[in-house]
Formats: C-alpha cells, sequence, structure tokens
C-alpha cells in the first residue's frame, strides 16, 4: 500500500527557506504526478505545485517565484523549497500523489499526514 | 488565479440531503471535466471522494453524487449522517498545469 509521509523543521524564521520532503514508501516515484498541498490554519488548501515522471514540474502562479519541487529518485523522495517566507506561509503541509495521465484528472490520493510549519522569529 | 466559490456552510438533519456548489469560471470548470472533491475531518489527513466530475473511488458510499453545469459544480450527500459532519473542498484543472481549491464548505449535521 502506498504511503507517503512529510519531514522537516517546523519552525522557519521569516526571509529563511521552507525545506520539506516527501518519503514514499510501497510504490516508485518514477510514475504520476507527486504534490505538495497546504492549508493555513483557519483556511482553505492551496495547491502549490508536482513534479512529474522524469522531473518535470508545475507550479502555482502565485508561489511560482518562491517555489522549487525537486526529487530524489533513489531514496524515493520529493522535496518542496519556499524561499522567503513570511507568517502568512505557515500552515500544514502535505504531500499527494495524482495517478493519472492528465494533470488534474484523478484527483490527489493518498495523502501524507501533513506536516505544520510555522514561521516566526 | 483565484479561488473556486463555495459557501462557508452547510447543515442538514440526519437522514436529509444536503448540496454544496463550487463556483468557477470559463477557465476552470466551466472547461475541464476535471473536478474534484475531498472531505476533511478535524485532524485527520484529507480524502477524495469524487474525481472527475461525478465519480467515486472504490469505498466511497454511493450517497456521495456530483455534477456540473456551466460553470458551478455540485456535491450532494444524501442520507446524512453524523459522520458526514466535515468540510468539504472542491478543486478543478486550471489549464497550463495548474489547479484551483475551492474556499471550502463547513457541513454540519443537526
Amino acid at each position: 500500500q502506498l504511503q507517503l509521509q512529510e519531514s522537516g523543521p517546523g519552525l522557519v524564521k521569516p526571509s529563511e527557506t521552507l525545506s520539506l520532503t516527501c518519503t514514499v514508501s510501497g510504490g516508485s516515484i518514477n510514475l504520476y504526478y507527486w504534490n505538495w498541498i497546504r492549508q493555513p490554519p483557519g483556511r482553505g488548501l492551496e495547491w502549490i505545485g508536482y513534479i512529474y515522471n522524469r522531473g518535470e514540474t508545475s507550479y502555482n502562479p502565485s508561489l511560482k517565484s518562491r517555489v522549487t519541487i525537486s526529487a530524489d529518485r533513489y531514496k524515493n523522495q520529493f522535496s518542496l523549497s519556499l524561499r522567503s517566507v513570511t507568517a502568512a506561509d505557515t500552515a500544514v503541509y502535505y504531500c499527494a500523489k495524482e495517478n493519472a495521465v492528465w494533470f488534474g484528472e484523478f484527483g490527489f490520493d493518498p495523502w501524507g499526514q501533513g506536516t505544520l510549519v510555522t514561521v516566526s522569529s | 488565479q483565484s479561488a473556486l466559490t463555495q459557501p462557508p456552510s452547510a447543515s442538514g438533519s440526519p437522514g436529509q440531503s444536503v448540496t454544496i456548489s463550487c463556483t468557477g469560471t470559463s477557465s476552470d470548470v466551466g472547461t475541464y471535466n476535471f473536478v474534484s472533491w475531498y472531505q476533511l475531518h478535524p485532524g485527520e489527513v484529507p480524502k477524495l471522494i469524487i474525481y472527475e466530475v461525478n465519480k467515486r473511488p472504490s469505498g466511497v458510499p454511493d450517497r456521495f453524487t456530483a455534477s456540473k453545469s456551466g460553470n458551478t459544480a455540485s456535491l450532494t450527500v444524501s442520507g446524512l449522517q453524523t459522520e458526514d459532519e466535515a468540510d468539504y473542498y472542491c478543486s478543478s484543472f486550471a489549464g497550463n498545469n495548474n489547479l484551483v481549491f475551492g474556499g471550502g464548505t463547513k457541513l454540519t449535521v443537526l
């Protein structure tokens, strides 16, 4: 059974870089879409971006200038880097898979448990 | 890009039906049939309950149905049960390998 687990610092200082890793077990990240999604406290979900197959990426236009998603296929992990963070980036960050040929077709399933990242000095 | 518009709250009594709307634009919901719905219980992982407008993943009760008309998608929960009380989010493909979520609807079972 495919499982995803986020890891990384729970506290990041303003203006620094938020870095998270999603470790995938029970399946390879060499296929399909591997996504990052976040939910700020008391607010809705926001799609951050994905990495796909051979390394193609796509990002939410509102975050594109600050985001990089990369993959380590030997470790079966993919990572999120969000630069120049502010308090507005405080959120629960989820990684999730989409098992589809066309992005958006089949929805995100499964999801990791999520990890809370707080931006504060 | 703007979030899809959902009512902040919805409610119904056990056994009743409730419908949650999700309004987008011709750039997302109105053009693409890649609309999904997610159920979020507090402290739990989001659960996919609908994909491709009206398809249910294995294991999702058929009390959950969905549709789309123009720029608006809808989720209907029939035969409400107490465990249906949760937050519900829609999402839509928005072109250019982009995706947008709705603002979420808190469903209360009275």
